[in-house]
């Protein structure tokens, strides 16, 4: 069935670094990629989204890249800070569905 | 505007016994959503109505779960009975039906504790 992968499941980044994000989706349908962010005791919120026809997407510090033929998509943020401290999840959605497959979470510790 | 609430936030139940979780969508969100995390793992579909109807079960693990959406607004969850494996935290997402994005707006879940 379809799945995506995502790694690492956690990752720690002084403040200020750069943090990385990568996932890995199977279903080659699939057109519509979101990010989310869950702190701790809250609700997952989308951050950004990208989709199939466009291969990066920017929003300030955070940005999202696109590899159809990999099959590869990545969250990249910059200067990170404490704030960013939170449980990321990417996510694909196939064309013509409202089904999103999420990836495992990656834990992000971002050291003050 | 009030976001997507479930009720309760935590529930610790015995192995065989029954839980209903409840989900109250975002006002005029015809699209609503259950997940389920099991810790460590991915945020898993379940299931999704659109209004009243179920448009897509195929992630509900077994018929000792039962979802229903009467009247097309809030939907509950009820595992019965529950077993250990069903521990978890539950989410509920909703979404517009006509939408400019795919955001999905999810409740902050309910944590089952089945011991």
């Amino acid at each position: 069935g379809e799945n995506v992968e995502q790694h690492p499941s956690t990752l720690s980044v002084q403040e200020g670094d750069s943090a990385v994000i990568k996932c890995t989706y199977s279903d080659s349908a699939s057109n519509y990629f979101p990010w989310y962010k869950q702190e701790l005791g809250k609700r997952p919120q989308l951050i950004i989204d990208i989709r199939s026809n466009v291969g990066e997407k920017k929003d300030q510090r955070i940005a999202v890249t696109l590899n159809k033929t990999a099959k590869h998509f990545s969250l990249h943020i910059t200067e990170t800070q404490p704030e960013d401290s939170a449980v990321y999840f990417c996510a694909a959605r196939s064309a013509g569905t409202y089904k999103y497959i999420f990836g495992t979470g990656t834990r992000l510790k971002v050291l003050a | 505007e009030a976001g997507v609430t479930q009720f309760p936030s935590h529930s610790v139940i015995e192995k065989g016994q029954t839980v209903t979780l409840r989900c109250d969508p975002i006002s005029g969100h015809d699209n609503l959503y259950w997940y389920r995390r099991v810790m460590g793992k991915e945020i898993k579909f379940l299931l999704h109505f659109v209004k009243e109807s179920k448009q897509d079960e195929s992630g509900m693990p077994n018929n000792r779960f039962l979802a229903e959406r009467t009247g097309g607004t809030y939907s509950t969850l009820k595992v019965q009975p529950a077993e250990l494996e069903d521990s978890g935290v539950y989410f509920c997402a909703s979404s517009p039906r006509l939408a400019a994005t795919g955001e999905l707006f999810f409740g902050e879940g309910s944590r089952l504790t089945v011991l």
